[in-house]
């Protein structure tokens, strides 16, 4: 069965601070990978995804992944993080057919001024 | 399009009521998924639908909870007799499982979500 672990469930950083949320994953086959965010009251919104090719994964607001098969992770980063980007971000993992997509805990956010 | 649509986006009933919750997928997207979030559980499958058929609803906790889909562009989530433990935000989302033009397009779109209170 597949699963996804996100280790940190609080992380605070400085705004302008470099970011890393970390996600590992289990699957038994080619996984296809995703970093939501939510914010307060809100549903989940896709950052980005990754399903071949490019390990290094570009998504909106500035957010990057890197998948590295040889450690079962997807780690999501940011150079430079911004107050609004406090929230909670999911990382996700689905089969092939795209109909199990299965979340981690997430890793709530906060920025300090 | 709007988007997958969730109503109501708050629910307080009083324990042993009915509840339902209502959802609109996305036109033209085949799947649709029920998923429940606590802060004790995280996000939880409920059960998915493939073209309005019922796949995999081994996430349901229990018969109270119920889930239809009777056409395309609707799904309602029932729980019948409701209870404190089930307070919790339900989400919707919808997805595609046709090929873009390059495989990857599909993705999970979600709604805002129904926050449920049981009192």
């Amino acid at each position: 069965a597949q699963s996804v672990t996100q280790p940190d469930i609080h992380i605070t950083v400085s705004e302008g601070a470099s970011l890393e949320l970390r996600c590992n994953y289990s699957y038994g086959a080619t996984p296809y990978l995703f970093w939501y965010v939510q914010s307060p009251g809100q549903g989940l919104q896709l950052l980005l995804k990754y399903f071949s090719g490019d390990t290094l994964v570009q998504g909106i607001k500035g957010f990057e992944a890197e998948f590295k098969r040889s450690q079962s992770s997807f780690n999501l980063r940011k150079p430079s993080v911004h107050w609004s980007d406090a929230a909670e971000y999911f990382c996700a993992v689905t089969n092939n057919a795209g109909n199990m997509l299965t979340f981690g805990g997430g890793t709530r956010l906060m920025v300090k001024p | 399009d709007a988007g997958v649509i969730q109503s109501p986006r708050h629910e307080v009933t009083e324990m042993g009521q009915e509840v339902t919750l209502r959802c609109k997928p996305i036109s033209g997207h085949d799947y649709l998924f029920w998923y429940r979030q606590t802060m004790m559980r995280g996000l939880e499958l409920l059960i998915y639908f493939n073209n309005n058929v019922p796949i995999d609803d081994s996430g349901m906790p229990e018969d109270r909870f119920s889930a239809k889909m009777p056409n395309a562009s609707f799904s309602t989530l029932k729980i019948q007799p409701s209870e404190p433990r089930d307070s919790a935000v339900y989400f919707c989302a919808s997805s595609s499982s046709h090929w873009g033009q390059h495989w990857g397009d599909t993705e999970a779109f979600f709604g805002q979500g129904t926050r449920l209170t049981v009192v």
